[in-house]
């Protein structure tokens, strides 16, 4: 069946750096990838939707210059946290899909911490 | 607008028959899903309805009705392990883009 894999699982960084989190489809080809955050005992959050060379396409109140995504290949999506604070503080899933598909593959997830 | 309702806790019995709701108003469908959430872990397939119908795979059934905009998802035999958040996602038309409900926390006690 169809693998996506995030690292790191989980990441404690100290507020005002930047964090990298990384997205891949491991036995497929994503067409499109997409990035959810959820905060605890709330639901899954689209973040943004990246389909491969070309930019992201970002939901309403997600600001696009901190959290920096590039899908530059049709195995890997990167996310980046830029400028951290406490409150960015979540747990980060991405999902890849294959354009023949209806089903979207969750990745297992990234704990981030910022303290 | 896009509205996904689902109730927010619900506790059943080990071996008994559990059925979660999902009622759902949006303004393009195109099939809904079924997914199940431990604390901590992704979320992981357990269904997906395009046509109205009940759709069958081992101790989980999912119902849609797509004039009503509702479904359900059955859970039969319980066992403790389905003890987990259960999440109902409707796909965007034009999008194809998943929009998820609030989940469902399921507590299977013995």
């Amino acid at each position: 069946g169809a693998v996506v894999s995030q690292h790191p699982s989980r990441v404690i960084c100290k507020s005002g750096t930047s964090v990298k989190i990384e997205c891949r489809s491991l036995d497929f080809q994503a067409t499109t990838m997409f990035w959810y955050r959820q905060f605890p005992k709330q639901s899954l959050m689209l973040m943004a939707t990246s389909n491969e060379g070309s930019k992201a396409t970002y939901e309403q109140g997600v600001e696009k210059d901190k959290f920096l995504i590039n899908h530059a290949s049709l195995t890997l999506s990167t996310l980046t946290v830029t400028s951290a604070h406490p409150e960015d503080s979540s747990f980060y899933i991405c999902s890849a899909r294959i354009l023949s598909s209806y089903e979207q593959y969750f990745g297992p997830g990234t704990r981030l911490t910022v303290t | 607008g896009q509205n996904i309702d689902q109730p927010t806790e619900m506790t059943a019995t080990e071996g008994a028959i559990v059925q979660i709701n999902c009622t759902y108003q949006t303004s393009g469908f195109n099939g809904l899903f079924w997914y199940q959430q431990h604390a901590g872990e992704a979320p992981t397939f357990l269904s997906y309805n395009v046509l109205d119908g009940l759709e069958e795979k081992g101790r989980f059934s999912s119902f849609l009705s797509r004039s009503k905009g509702y479904s359900y998802l059955l859970l039969k035999e319980l066992q403790m392990k389905d003890s987990a958040s259960y999440l109902c996602a409707v796909r965007d038309w034009a999008t194809n883009k998943l929009i998820f409900g609030t989940g469902t926390l399921l507590a299977v006690q013995p």
